[in-house]
C-alpha cells in the first residue's frame, strides 16, 4: 500500500538553526513526493515537489532529494526564520488517477 | 477570488443534524479533492472527482457520506445524521492535472464541530 511515515514534533528552534524534518514513504510504482506547509491560519500549500528518484526539490531555502534506495525525502534547511513557523506535511502521489496521501504533519517553531 | 473558496468556515451542529459543506475550486480545474483533517493528524483523503463523476469515493468513512459536482465545478459534500466523531475539518483541494503529479490547491477548510 501507500503511506507516508514522517518525523513527530513539534520541533522548536532557535533562528539560523539548521532543520531536518525526517520523512519516509511506502509505495507502490513510482510515486512522486511532495513537502506541503500551512502556516497558522492559511490553508496547505505546496512547498517543493520532486517527481522521479534523485530529483532535488527546492523553494524558500527549503530542499528535499527524493531517495528511492532508502525511499526517504527528508527536507532541510540551513537557516531558519521565525517566518517559517508552520505546520509541514510530507504527501506522495502514487501517479496517474490517484489521490495523495500524507503524513501526519511536523509543527516547526522558530524563536528569536 | 483566485484561491479555492470553501464555505461555511465554521459550521457548528448537533448530533443527527444534516450538514452540507461546498467547495468552490480554482476555475478551470478539473480535478477535485476532499480531505478531512482531524486535530494533530494529516489530510486523510475522501473522495476526488474528475470533472462531473466521482474517480475514486473509496474514502469516504460510510454511506452517510455523500458528495457530488453536477457541473464539473462547486462540489458539495453532504453529511448526514451527522455524530460527534465527524467533528474535523473538511478540505477541499483542486489541481490542473487530472490525475498526474499535480499540484494540489487547498482552501482554508470548513470547520466542522457536532456536539
Amino acid at each position: 500500500g501507500n503511506s507516508v511515515t514522517q518525523m513527530e514534533g513539534p520541533v522548536t528552534l532557535s533562528e539560523e538553526a539548521f532543520l531536518t524534518i525526517n520523512c519516509t514513504y511506502t509505495a507502490t510504482g513510482y510515486p512522486s513526493l511532495f513537502w506541503y506547509v500551512q502556516y497558522p491560519g492559511e490553508g496547505l500549500q505546496l512547498l517543493l515537489k520532486a517527481t522521479k528518484a534523485d530529483d532535488k526539490g527546492s523553494n524558500k531555502g527549503f530542499e528535499a532529494t527524493y531517495r528511492k534506495e532508502t525511499t526517504s525525502f527528508h527536507l532541510e534547511k540551513g537557516s531558519v526564520q521565525v517566518s517559517d513557523s508552520a505546520v509541514y506535511f510530507c504527501a506522495l502521489s502514487p501517479g496517474t488517477g490517484n489521490q495523495f496521501y500524507f503524513g501526519t504533519g511536523t509543527s516547526l517553531t522558530v524563536i528569536p | 477570488g483566485a484561491g479555492v473558496s470553501q464555505t461555511p468556515s465554521n459550521k457548528v451542529t448537533e448530533k443527527g443534524k444534516y450538514v452540507e459543506l461546498r467547495c468552490d475550486p480554482i476555475s478551470g480545474h478539473t480535478a477535485l479533492y476532499w480531505y478531512r483533517q482531524s486535530l494533530g493528524q494529516g489530510p486523510e483523503f475522501l473522495i476526488y472527482f474528475q470533472g462531473t463523476g466521482a474517480a475514486d469515493d473509496s474514502g469516504l468513512p460510510n454511506d452517510r457520506f455523500f458528495a457530488v459536482r453536477p457541473e464539473g465545478s462547486v462540489s458539495t459534500l453532504k453529511i448526514q445524521r451527522t455524530e460527534r466523531g465527524d467533528s474535523a475539518v473538511y478540505l477541499c483541494a483542486s489541481s490542473w492535472l487530472a490525475g498526474d503529479a499535480g499540484e494540489l490547491f487547498f482552501g482554508e477548510g470548513s470547520r466542522l464541530t457536532v456536539l
